[in-house]
């Protein structure tokens, strides 16, 4: 079972650059990392999956170094309304329990 | 991404009374769903994990006979909360992939308050 650890929070300014980085030391083999964006009183929101390297999509990037143990979802230019708790998801299908961590609460400054 | 949907989104319901909160998987069919619940503030508490035609696998204390769950179809799967009391208030989410392993989709959670 691949428990995450992530900040609990982080400030930026509109416009900025923000990286949260996923920390998973036990990833397993068959495990992907995937992060998701969760606004209050809403189901979380696929944002973005990898499993080694880098990854991008229209929204964010995700980068993986070689050993696994840690991920970081990288947001261009954030707004007000990225304002929000970031998950990161480590699962695969070996991993029949699916835990969340605690997530990270950005928040987006005017 | 893929759709889930539930339903219904808010549900206010009698103490001792039961309640069902549906999950859909719209474009996709998935063997796989899963629960949670969620607290203010808080993660997501996984609950439970449903394969399409298997009885559900639950998490250490959740119970199983208040916390119903069926998964009949591919793009089905629901909860019941039996003999609802006023601390099973909380958001209920749902989320599915087409196989374990894959990507998990969630759905838009459901808010159940007990009175």
């Amino acid at each position: 079972l691949a428990k995450t650890t992530q900040p609990i929070s982080m400030d930026s300014y509109e416009g900025q650059e923000v990286n949260i980085t996923c920390s998973h030391n036990n990833i397993a083999t068959n495990d992907y990392i995937t992060w998701y964006q969760q606004f209050p009183s809403q189901g979380p929101r696929f944002i973005i999956q990898g499993y080694k390297t880098k990854v991008t999509n229209e929204v964010a990037s995700l980068f993986i170094p070689a050993d696994r143990k840690s991920s970081t979802l990288s947001l261009p230019r954030v707004s007000l309304s990225d304002t929000a708790v970031y998950y990161c998801l480590v699962s695969g299908a070996g991993s029949y329990q699916l835990t969340f961590g605690k997530g990270t609460k950005l928040s987006v400054i005017p | 991404g893929a759709v889930v949907s539930q339903h219904p989104s808010r549900v206010i319901c009698k103490s001792g009374t039961s309640v069902k909160i549906e999950c859909r998987s719209l474009d996709f069919q998935a063997t796989t769903m899963f629960w949670y619940r969620q607290f203010p503030k808080q993660s997501l508490m996984l609950m439970a994990t449903s394969n399409e035609g298997s009885k559900a696998t639950y998490e250490q204390g959740v119970e199983k006979d208040k916390f119903l769950i069926n998964h009949a179809s591919l793009t089905l799967s629901t909860l019941t909360v039996t003999s609802a009391h006023p601390e099973d208030s909380s958001f209920y989410i749902c989320s599915a992939s087409a196989r374990q392993g894959d990507t998990i989709y969630f759905g838009e959670g459901s808010w159940l308050t007990v009175v």
